[in-house]
């Protein structure tokens, strides 16, 4: 079946201006998690959904970054005014509620010019 | 805070066995992950351990002791293929908190 799938793969900014990051989960799949993962690092949790709710938001870096998920399936991750800093591979993942495995997305690399 | 530590890199042969080691401090434990991760690509997860002790699948087995915040991760029969990053993680509550990674080279 279909796996995690993320939109666009690649994304090139300049700075100051405004992304938008996409994550299809898998089908019933209740939680998803968004990653922010640098090069030669591993993967730094950014927010958790459980359907719509954001039940945990508390590693987004700054107030610039903002996710939502308003029908419990499909995610967004939105940066404004983006930075150099935020350059970096964002990862989606999802899993369901009995099952710990996380399923990963290809991730979205984004470039801050 | 949280503190999630592996080795950087390992190297080890063709067909030969490897131990990666992850040693955790967290605030809260709700159990600890292996994820490989091939250059360019997502992670994959290859096992989960909760409570302590080994949880062997094929040539991956993962030990865990929570009482000295330490898990391994044991690739047997080691192939070329096997050449990735190898991350641990561990969850606290609704968050997972990972480590830097360990790259695996595996040489003939």
């Amino acid at each position: 079946g279909a796996g995690v799938s993320q939109s666009p793969r690649y994304k090139v900014a300049k700075r100051g201006q405004d992304v938008a990051l996409r994550c299809d989960p898998i089908s019933g799949h209740v939680s998803l998690f968004w990653y922010q993962q640098a090069l030669g690092q591993g993967p730094e949790f950014l927010t958790y959904f459980q359907n719509e709710a954001q039940l945990d938001k508390s590693g987004l870096p700054s107030d610039r970054f903002f996710a939502e998920r308003p029908e419990g399936s499909v995610s967004t991750l939105k940066i404004q005014r983006t930075q150099q800093e935020d350059s970096a591979v964002y990862l989606c993942a999802s899993s369901t509620t009995r099952n710990h495995e996380q399923f990963f997305g290809p991730g979205t690399r984004l470039t801050v010019l | 805070g949280q503190n999630i530590d592996q080795p950087t890199e390992m190297t080890a042969t063709e067909g030969a066995i490897v131990q990666i080691n992850c040693t955790y401090q967290t605030s809260g434990f709700n159990g600890l992950f292996w994820y490989q991760q091939h250059a360019g690509e997502a992670p994959t997860f290859l096992s989960y351990n909760v409570l302590d002790g080994l949880e062997e699948k094929g040539r991956f087995s993962s030990f865990l002791s929570r009482s000295k915040g330490y898990s391994y991760l044991l690739l047997k029969e080691l192939q070329m293929k096997d050449s990735a990053s190898y991350l641990c993680a561990v969850r606290s509550k609704n968050q997972f908190y990972f480590g830097t990674g360990t790259s695996l080279t595996v040489i003939p």
